[in-house]
């Protein structure tokens, strides 16, 4: 069964530094999603992505965060200079038109030191 | 209370017994979802229900949703050990983009003890 896959399952980053975090979303799929879980906290939705714009973003998804789709399965999250409040799980989400059930990736664990 | 708001926080039940969580939210909805956490993995998706349904099966789930109450029920029949997980409530919004977000609960911890 197609699954959202994601690279690297952990990221150990200093704070400041610029971090890319990728995932390949189901091949069929047209929206794709980045969400993110502070320890312990609820999943935070960041920004939506579809017909190669952002179509929604957060509060959350400030400056410092950029998407890319750049070849076409590739979708990645760029924090261009880290905080420790950063420091979260980060998962990809895609869907089809319909129906619209997202389906996520296992996620990428984010260490700001 | 939040969008999203499962209850309880927790539950501990012994297996072959049912299990049923709660979620209430605040907005209108397009959808609600429900998914599973295995403790510090991704999140599975389990079921969907639209806002004109008001009960959905799969399997040993059973999912219902009450608009006028704006809250929804996860049952879980005959549970089973590999049922622990944390469960989330989920509702879908559309966006103005034509997107669609999820907004998630705090969860439910559920704890099947053999």
């Amino acid at each position: 069964e197609p699954e959202v896959t994601q690279t690297p399952s952990h990221q150990v980053t200093q704070m400041g530094q610029e971090v890319i975090l990728r995932c390949v979303p189901i091949s069929n799929h047209l929206y794709f999603y980045w969400y993110r879980q502070i320890l312990g906290q609820k999943v935070e939705f960041l920004v939506s992505f579809y017909n190669n714009e952002i179509s929604e973003k957060s509060e959350i998804f400030d400056d410092q965060f950029s998407v890319e789709r750049p070849d076409g399965s590739n979708f990645t999250l760029k924090i261009r200079s880290t905080k420790l409040e950063d420091s979260a799980m980060y998962f990809c989400a895609s869907r089809e038109d319909v129906p619209y059930e997202q389906y996520f990736g296992p996620g990428t664990r984010l260490t700001v030191t | 209370s939040q969008q999203g708001e499962e209850d309880p926080q927790a539950l501990s039940i012994q297996e072959g017994e049912n299990a049923t969580m709660n979620c209430s939210y605040k907005t209108s909805i397009n959808n609600l979802q429900w998914y599973r956490q295995n403790s510090g993995r991704g999140l599975v998706h389990l079921i969907l229900i639209r806002s004109n349904e008001r009960e959905k099966h799969s399997g040993r789930l059973r999912v219902t949703l009450d608009t006028s109450k704006k809250s929804s029920s996860l049952l879980i029949t005959a549970s089973r050990a590999a049922d622990t997980a944390s469960y989330f409530c989920a509702t879908d919004a559309r966006l103005t983009g034509g997107g669609n977000k999820l907004t998630f609960g705090t969860g439910t911890q559920l704890k099947v003890e053999l």
